[in-house]
């Protein structure tokens, strides 16, 4: 089983809409969890940390899940920005120790 | 300001040649992570240094990889033998400590052929 888990998707979905991604994670020991975006043919960016008591930032809103061991991340009034694909990433230190990352879920928003 | 810089950008070559690749880390950094992404298996952890000490390096697929960090502002992965399998986007990227988020180099892409 992998550590990090992900549905590879594609997710189509029409500018407007809202969708959601969700991650499993093996590794209980895990600390810290983030949502990375890659973007075609260029380097992983964070795009934001996942807290307990859930963050948003803007139209994205992060669930941690402890006990079932799942994150979420939800993508309200998709742009067209917005398509890329979106990498789960757990790790048992902090944001710049050793990571593992999920193979990431492909959003497509159309017009 | 600088980000973790890598070269070469592309690197195409024959199996069986020795392959090295660069990184630069953003000045400071005291973390380095090498990562290799396939479609088929994502981004994977190679091997990261904590002030130029290999930490964990259980990622390296065999001996026929090998990583240096000489100094704070360069490391290398070199293969050798190379083989088509190895065809892959190589990251390096760094980080201040490690609560603060990793910065990414823009990859190598290495095909084999």
């Amino acid at each position: 089983r992998k550590e990090v888990e992900q549905d590879p998707g594609p997710f189509n979905v029409p500018e407007g809409a809202t969708v959601a991604f969700n991650c499993t994670y093996s590794n209980s020991a895990s600390q810290s969890f983030f949502w990375y975006r890659q973007d075609c043919r260029k380097e992983p960016k964070l795009l934001m940390s996942v807290y307990s008591s859930g963050n948003e930032d803007g139209r994205f809103t992060a669930q941690l899940n402890r006990a079932s061991q799942y994150i979420s991340l939800l993508i309200r009034d998709s742009k067209l920005s917005d398509s890329a694909t979106y990498l789960c990433v757990v790790t048992r230190g902090g944001s710049g120790d050793k990571l593992t990352f999920g193979t990431g879920t492909r959003l497509a928003v159309r017009p | 300001d600088a980000g973790v810089i890598q070269s070469p950008r592309h690197e195409v070559t024959e199996m069986g040649q020795e392959v090295t690749l660069r990184c630069k880390p953003i000045s400071g950094h005291d973390y380095l992570f090498w990562y290799r992404q396939t479609m088929m298996r994502g981004l994977e952890l190679l091997i990261y240094f904590n002030n130029n000490v290999p930490i964990d390096d259980s990622g390296m697929p065999e001996d026929r990889f090998s990583a240096k960090m000489p100094n704070a502002s360069f490391s290398t992965l070199k293969i050798q033998p190379s083989e088509p399998r190895d065809s892959a986007v190589y990251f390096c990227a760094s980080s201040l400590n490690s609560n603060q988020p990793q910065h990414f180099g823009d990859g190598t892409r290495l095909s084999i052929l």
